[in-house]
């Protein structure tokens, strides 16, 4: 059972273009979702996280927004670079039983010059 | 950010040898470790929880005698790979929790058997 659902697979996005990426959970003990950014050979490295109880949360040009009500959360990342090309993770994670991180399959961006 | 250090970041060793990789949290105390094995264009699968002083929770489909986890601080936690094979060639990824926030990762370690 895949608890954090992530679309799309792959993204092409021009420069200078708004790359969005989608997560959905289910298990509602989750209050803790970040997003990880991975490039080839590296371990993935924390972007940005928000918790339930504000519904956005901003830093630069990367953006999550939080549907509590839809169990959904979606990072935005404004004026796209080529260097943003990765792979993009979404994660949920929460206290007691949950607290193991879940992670989404991934999203591979590429960003076009 | 938490800083999550790894080693060795690329190790080739010899079928039926065995290998340690380390992984230390620099900047704080790590309740909770996690390894996870990467294919490739593929997501993290958790290998193994461990936490300092306790023995490690393997998951499912995962041999314990082969993926030796030993989480001996808050800071260090090691995998050993014994009598490893070349289908035990992945990439291998730590992470670290801090209480109260969420996992910073490794830098991975890319292994290959020969």
């Amino acid at each position: 059972q895949q608890q954090v659902k992530q679309s799309p697979q792959s993204l092409i996005v021009q420069k200078g273009g708004i790359s969005i990426i989608n997560c959905a959970y289910e298990n509602t003990a989750f209050d803790y979702f970040p997003w990880y950014q991975q490039f080839p050979g590296k371990g993935p490295a924390l972007l940005i996280a928000i918790r339930p109880d504000v519904s956005e949360k901003k830093e630069g040009r990367f953006t999550i927004s939080f549907n509590k009500s839809a169990k959904q959360f979606s990072l935005h990342i404004m004026d796209s670079q080529p260097g943003d090309s990765a792979t993009y993770f979404c994660a949920a994670s929460g206290s007691g039983g949950s607290y193991i991180p879940t992670f989404g399959r991934g999203t591979s961006l590429i960003v076009h010059p | 950010g938490a800083v999550v250090s790894q080693h060795p970041s690329r190790v080739i060793c010899k079928s039926g040898t065995s290998v340690k990789i380390e992984c230390r949290s620099l900047d704080f105390q790590a309740t909770t470790m996690f390894w996870y094995r990467q294919f490739p264009k593929q997501s993290l699968m958790l290998m193994a929880t461990s936490n300092e002083g306790s023995k490690a929770t393997y998951e499912q489909g995962v041999e314990k005698d082969k993926f030796l986890i030993n989480h001996a601080s808050l800071t260090l936690s090691t995998l050993t790979v014994t009598s490893a094979h070349p289908e035990d060639s992945s990439f291998y990824i730590c992470s670290a929790r801090a209480q109260g926030a969420g996992s910073f990762f490794g830098q991975g370690t890319r292994l290959t058997v020969v």
